[in-house]
């Protein structure tokens, strides 16, 4: 079954730019968006934005001045960046899959996770 | 923007009894409306989808209904594996949006 396993540095100064890239394995990205989300220790699921398989876009309005994402199929991958962090990014960043049938939509499977602390 | 609101907050529940956990849209989402079970460490996992739907793998003790926008997960008799924190998920077309509730953690009473 698909697995998704993401990647990336665990501390990421102030201003500085977080990157983190989710491996997707046991199936193809193709036909598929692929989202990312995250939850700061105790709170909440917040979702950052979704990339196509064929590398269209949306984000979260509220992130959506500092994300970018893109993807690799090739490689069987795909990417976040969130530029100029803040304590406030400090979370567990998660990839999942997004999928839709019949007007709805969920995210199945999610990747493991992976802490990302902001900090000097 | 559509606001998703659980409730409670938190509910106490003995094993073996049924624990019925709410979520509320600000607007009317249809039916596409997931729900997901956390468990400390864990990453979510997706129980129910399109409102009612069960998940493959998952227990026919966890049901979902309604429309709209009232909610309900419920779970008839509580196992020990079940005391988590529960997420309703909505998802909005135009511009597209995903949205959490804030959560419900179930506790063993």
């Amino acid at each position: 079954q698909v697995q998704l396993q993401e990647s990336g540095p665990g501390l990421v100064k102030p201003s500085e730019t977080l990157s983190l890239t989710c491996t997707v394995s046991g199936g193809s990205m193709s036909s598929y968006y692929w989202s990312w989300i995250r939850q700061p220790a105790g709170k909440g699921l917040e979702w950052i934005g979704r990339i196509y398989s064929g590398g269209s876009t949306n984000y979260n309005p509220s992130l959506k001045s500092r994300v970018t994402m893109s993807v690799d199929t090739s490689k069987n991958h795909f990417s976040l960046k969130l530029s100029s962090v803040t304590a406030a990014d400090t979370a567990i960043y998660y990839c999942a899959r997004e999928v839709a049938e019949a007007s709805d939509n969920w995210f199945d499977p999610w990747g493991q996770g992976t802490l990302v602390t902001v900090s000097s | 923007e559509i606001v998703m609101t659980q409730s409670p907050t938190s509910l106490s529940v003995s094993p073996g009894d049924r624990a019925t956990l709410s979520c509320r849209a600000s607007q009317s989402v249809n039916t596409n409306l997931a729900w997901y079970q956390q468990k400390p460490g864990q990453s979510p996992r997706l129980l129910i989808y399109g409102a009612s739907t069960r998940a493959p793998g998952i227990p026919a003790r966890f049901s979902g209904s309604g429309s709209g926008t009232e909610f309900t997960l419920t779970i008839s008799s509580l196992q020990s594996e079940d005391f988590a924190v529960y997420y309703c998920q909505q998802y909005n077309n135009w511009p597209p949006k995903y949205t959490f509730g804030q959560g419900t953690k179930l506790e063993i009473k």
